[in-house]
């Protein structure tokens, strides 16, 4: 299995839902990544957790909240989102090791109204 | 931090060579990488080169870097209507989030 993979592929959710995006991987990846992307913008960093501790959160509003219960899965739980979180969520995973490449998952195209 | 700069498109006829480029500022970049993305897709990692390299070539991609310009290029050779894509340049130093330039969308014309 050498893929990443993510649920669900849309989500439509108001403002006072709550939802949660979950990523999959099987290749024995330690660290894993939560990315926002918006229209004809590159990918934004949002969170990174290595070895199923978090060790990045650059700063992102509480609303959303990941959670990592184990090697192979990461959640990202949204409440009392905001239309402007409206975006793509990417999910990516990386190998400790020389090249550091990072396989992304094909996302989740989330919009908020 | 690295500060990565992409030329937003570019335009090829089919069969001619694209080069998409790429110039950043933190020579301490270890590990270069190109991603394409099609439209309603996540990113596809294609091709890396280490810093360590001038060039690296994978079937019809070469990956040039001049460390001294700070610049990379992804060369496609024949580029066919399905390589349309936006085409990102990352940059990592090994145990540190991708740096991700803004993007070339790449438009080849039948």
């Amino acid at each position: 299995d050498t893929e990443v993979t993510q649920t669900p592929k849309h989500l439509v959710m108001g403002m006072t839902n709550k939802k949660s995006l979950k990523c999959e991987q099987h290749m024995g990846h330690r660290a894993m990544y939560w990315y926002k992307q918006k229209a004809k913008k590159p990918p934004e960093l949002m969170f990174v957790y290595s070895y199923e501790k978090l060790s990045i959160n650059e700063s992102v509003p509480s609303r959303f909240s990941p959670e990592c219960p184990n090697s192979s899965l990461l959640n990202l739980h949204l409440h009392a989102l905001q239309p402007e979180d409206s975006a793509l969520y990417l999910c990516a995973s990386t190998s400790p090791g020389a090249r550091n490449e990072q396989f992304f998952g094909p996302g989740t195209r989330l919009t908020v109204l | 931090g690295e500060d990565v700069e992409q030329s937003l498109f570019l335009s090829v006829r089919e069969g001619d060579s694209s080069v998409i480029n790429c110039t950043y500022t933190d020579s301490s970049s270890t590990y270069l990488y190109w991603y394409k993305q099609e439209p309603g897709a996540g990113l596809q990692l294609l091709t890396y080169i280490f810093s360590n390299m001038d060039m690296k070539q994978d079937q019809r991609l070469t990956v040039l870097l001049n460390k001294k310009d700070k610049h990379l290029s992804l060369r496609i050779a024949d580029t066919q209507t399905g390589d349309s894509a936006i085409y990102f340049c990352a940059f990592s130093q090994g145990n540190t989030p991708l740096v991700f330039g803004k993007g070339t969308r790449l438009s080849v014309i039948a």
